[in-house]
């Protein structure tokens, strides 16, 4: 079975701060994809990052970055010199990545970390 | 492109009345997607249609949630009786068809709030 485990439950910091926020995951697959996604007030789910389980390269995107390590089972989402605009709940998760037709790209959850930045 | 809508936005109902909640996917997309978050809980999958054709309902908590997928268009998802426990955040997502790009990234939706008293 799967499972996303975010421990942070809720994060403040000040506006120009570094944040982190964890994710670590379980899975019994081989070949896996891990995403974070994004909860803005307005409450859609927002896309910010697919990674497969092939590429530990870390990426960045402006000031967001991420750090995945398979051999702790993490996916760490670090933003960088933080602003207002980013408080949201922010969600990791986890899908197969071998669609086999029977099968699913279902997502698991973690229950997800709510960051707020104080201006 | 037309995001992933979802209606109503909020809905209040009494314990054991029928509830209808509607997605409509982005057009094209094969993949259609029900998730829902229980209050303090993880979003948890439900089920997934390719086309009309139910595809994994292995998630569904049992035979008052039914889902549909008519012509493979938008889908509905009906809770009835209602209850209590079935109060929560129901997200719809859509993705394209397996092996075009970026195939299996999910658009999510606003989410239906659902309350039952």
């Amino acid at each position: 079975a799967q499972k996303v485990t975010q421990a942070q439950t809720e994060i403040s910091v000040v506006e120009k701060e570094d944040v982190t926020l964890d994710c670590v995951y379980e899975t019994r697959d081989t070949t896996y994809y891990l995403f974070w996604y994004k909860q803005p007030p307005s409450g859609e789910l927002v896309f910010l990052i697919r990674r497969n389980s092939f590429d530990e390269q870390n990426e960045i995107s402006g000031r967001y970055s991420w750090n995945f390590q398979k051999s702790t089972s993490s996916f760490n989402f670090t933003i960088t010199a933080s602003q207002v605009v980013d408080s949201a709940v922010y969600f990791c998760a986890l899908s197969e990545a071998m669609y086999s037709g029977a099968g699913s790209y279902q997502l698991t959850f973690g229950k997800g970390t709510k960051l707020s930045v104080i201006p | 492109e037309a995001g992933v809508t979802q209606f109503p936005s909020h809905s209040v109902i009494e314990k054991g009345q029928t509830v209808t909640l509607r997605c409509d996917p982005i057009s094209g997309h094969d993949n259609l997607y029900w998730y829902r978050r229980v209050m303090g809980k993880e979003i948890k999958f439900l089920l997934h249609f390719v086309k009309e054709s139910k595809q994994d309902e292995s998630g569904m908590p049992n035979n008052r949630f039914l889902a549909e997928r008519t012509g493979g268009t938008y889908s509905t998802l009906k809770v009835q009786p209602a209850e209590l426990e079935d109060s929560g955040v129901y997200f719809c997502a859509s993705s394209r068809a397996p092996g075009l790009p970026s195939y299996n990234e999910q658009f999510f939706g606003p989410g239906t709030r659902l309350t039952v008293l």
